[in-house]
């Protein structure tokens, strides 16, 4: 069965530009949620989706947002990017929060 | 609010030796219990997770952990190391205050020398 599946796995953008993420989650899965890790700050929590509806947002500037979709797949957005948002974003699914979760492979953004 | 304390940042041991990964939560309510691995360049994996029952948890790779409530903590333990879980490690608690996140642990790196 397939996976969690990430894309892009690597990006490199400029300060100021936006950035889209997409995840795929396995099938069967409702729950999506997002990860920012960094070496500084470990595992920070951005946000759950569970059927299209945000459930918890963690505590992150209005820059960092996302949506799922009808079919699970979610997206996150950062818009006027800066140095630190540079991190491996990680999304994971799950059939809910007792199941624990399953994660794709991440993106890593660099920003320049 | 839930929390999540590993006591050791990194952890030498030598293959075939025993180890053991702390961790320690804070909340006020049932919580579920999780310990995550990560290898280089990968997203992490579920390693085994306490929801309920009996204290001794078993999970994959012949690890296993034990839930003590007394002590809020839920450590991590393999009786005999390869150099393959030379990996980090993180400690994970979900449900209760938290709602629907997970909040991790700054994870445990364990070093398995030759």
């Amino acid at each position: 069965k397939a996976g969690v599946t990430q894309t892009p796995r690597y990006l490199i953008k400029t300060r100021g530009q936006q950035v889209t993420l997409s995840c795929s989650p396995i099938s069967g899965h409702r729950s999506v949620s997002w990860y920012q890790q960094t070496p500084g700050q470990g595992l920070q929590f951005l946000f759950e989706y569970f059927s299209e509806t945000q459930r918890n947002k963690g505590n992150f500037p209005g820059r960092f947002s996302g949506r799922q979709f009808s079919n699970s797949r979610s997206e996150m957005n950062v818009s006027t990017l800066e140095l630190g948002d540079s991190a491996l974003y990680l999304c994971a699914s799950s059939f809910g929060s007792n199941y624990g979760y399953t994660f794709g492979s991440g993106t890593r953004l660099t920003v320049v | 609010a839930q929390s999540v304390t590993q006591l050791d940042s990194q952890v030498p041991v030598f293959e075939e030796a025993p180890v053991e990964l702390r961790c320690n939560y804070s909340s006020s309510v049932s919580v579920y219990l999780f310990w995550y691995v990560q290898y280089p360049n990968q997203g992490l994996q579920l390693l085994l997770k306490y929801l309920s029952g009996s204290t001794l948890v078993k999970g994959i790779n012949g690890f296993e952990a034990e839930f003590n409530k007394s002590q809020t903590s839920f450590h991590l333990r393999k009786p005999s190391v390869h150099i393959s879980d030379t990996a980090e490690y993180f400690c994970a608690v979900g449900g209760g205050t938290g709602g629907f996140k997970t909040i991790f642990g700054a994870g445990t790196r364990l070093f398995v020398k030759a």
